[in-house]
């Protein structure tokens, strides 16, 4: 079956760093997702990996290992506003979105 | 990043009614859109699938001839829940599909907070 695993939950400290892991196990790969939900909103894009490696956007890097199915998302300088959820989303061989649960990052002053 | 649109924002309906809501992508074309269902903190579930002048593909469990799609347009998706009741409570979200080269990116509507009476 598919499968995508992200930790539930995490807690940081303002300021500090945090990393996100997802591992996955799908039928195809086309690409994987990193979106940021808000509690009552729906998900914005954050980034979209394809080849392996590390692509960075600002406070936000997100890395890719095809051959261990592993990706992690990477906040720097963690500000309040990223109190969020992110989910971690595998695009399959047919081009279908397979979605991690989410994980909760909350952050303390 | 581009725009998807999504209407109305909230819902409220007596039990019995229908409800339409519409997804716009509103600086692209979109071949493929998607919509989903979340209810509180659980993750995102998708319920169908659809693409530009063809049927929606439904995932298992979801109920087509409730939860009625329509994509006529490349800009246009619809959602309607007929005979909506209580358990169909949930936030519906719309997202569209653009394809860039070979990357593929996948917006998001607002979504829509439907509550049935």
């Amino acid at each position: 079956g598919q499968n995508i695993d992200q930790p539930t939950e995490m807690t940081a400290t303002e300021g500090a760093i945090v990393q996100i892991n997802c591992t996955y196990q799908t039928s195809g790969f086309n690409g994987l997702f990193w979106y940021q939900q808000h509690a009552g909103e729906a998900p914005t894009f954050l980034s979209y990996n394809v080849l392996d490696g590390l692509e960075e956007k600002g406070r936000f890097s997100s890395f890719l290992s095809r051959s261990k199915g592993y990706s992690y998302l990477l906040l720097k300088e963690l500000q309040m506003k990223d109190s969020a959820s992110y989910l971690c989303a595998v695009m399959d061989s047919n081009y279908q979105l397979i979605w991690g649960a989410g994980t909760k990052l909350i952050i303390k002053p | 990043g581009a725009v998807v649109s999504q209407h109305p924002s909230r819902v409220i309906c007596k039990s019995g009614t229908s409800v339409k809501i519409e997804c716009r992508s509103l600086d692209f074309q979109a071949t493929t859109m998607f919509w989903y269902r979340q209810f509180p903190k659980q993750s995102l579930m998708l319920m169908a699938t659809s693409n530009e002048g063809s049927k929606a593909t439904y995932e298992q469990g979801v109920e087509k001839d409730k939860f009625l799609i329509n994509h006529a347009s490349l800009t246009l998706s619809t959602l309607t829940v007929t005979s909506a009741h209580p358990e169909d409570s949930s936030f519906y979200i719309c997202s569209a599909r653009q394809r860039e080269g070979q990357a593929y990116e996948q917006f998001f509507g607002p979504g829509t907070r439907l509550t049935v009476l």
